[in-house]
């Protein structure tokens, strides 16, 4: 399996601050993507990053790509209580257009007054 | 949620009974996932389908089948539940072929006694 590890596995912050949160995976990839999910809720998509991309931000968020260390981080600038969630990597493997997903156990992010 | 519901939401069942979980979405993709998630483990994928009667298997699919008579409709049967299948259940679709996206459903929580 080449599912991914997150790292950390809960992180605490007060509201203003940032968060950093880090992916790592095993095998090649397509693209990773990041999701989001609150509590008793189904994931919502927040950004995909490409294999041949180093950067992408998307408002507050902002991803990076190391293929040569097989590691993404999500950085999420000036946090504010509704980030707070659990955060997952989900890899993207090249297996024609069925595009499975493997899923990292994520970060659980909560974001204080 | 793309039009994407889940039913059962909740259910409770006993060791040994056939249980089976309705994914419905509204506008024909052809795409469509299970998976289950469970503490510690983040995602894993069951089973998906790419169309009408053409499903295959994913990472852990001991236990389960699917079938995908219309293009609304995915099912996952658990043909005789054990308590190891007690988990939260999500389907999910993507919505056209070059697009890696996957949108998400609700969930089911599935507890066996």
């Amino acid at each position: 399996s080449q599912q991914g590890e997150e790292d950390p596995q809960a992180l605490s912050i007060q509201e203003g601050e940032n968060a950093t949160m880090n992916c790592s995976y095993k095998t090649s990839i397509n693209n990773l993507q990041w999701y989001r999910q609150n509590s008793g809720r189904g994931l919502v998509h927040l950004i995909l990053i490409r294999s041949n991309e180093r950067e992408k931000h998307s408002g507050r968020l902002r991803v990076t790509l190391d293929t040569s260390k097989k590691s993404s981080s999500l950085l999420i600038t000036a946090s504010r209580a509704a980030d707070t969630a659990s955060y997952f990597c989900a890899t993207a493997a090249n297996t024609g257009t069925a595009s499975k997903l493997t899923f990292g156990t994520g970060t659980r992010l909560q974001v204080t007054l | 949620d793309a039009g994407i519901t889940q039913s059962p939401r909740h259910k409770v069942t006993e060791t040994g009974t056939p249980v089976t979980l309705r994914c419905h979405q509204t506008e024909n993709h052809r795409y469509m996932y299970w998976y289950r998630q469970d503490p510690g483990h983040g995602l894993r994928l069951i089973h998906y389908s790419y169309g009408v009667k053409d499903t295959d298997k994913g990472e852990v699919s001991d236990g389960y089948s699917v079938s995908r008579s219309k293009t609304e409709d995915f099912l996952l049967t658990l043909e005789s539940a054990t308590s190891s299948q007690t988990s939260v259940y999500f389907c999910a679709i993507k919505e056209v072929d070059n697009q890696e996206t996957q949108y998400f459903g609700p969930g089911t929580r599935l507890l066996v006694l």
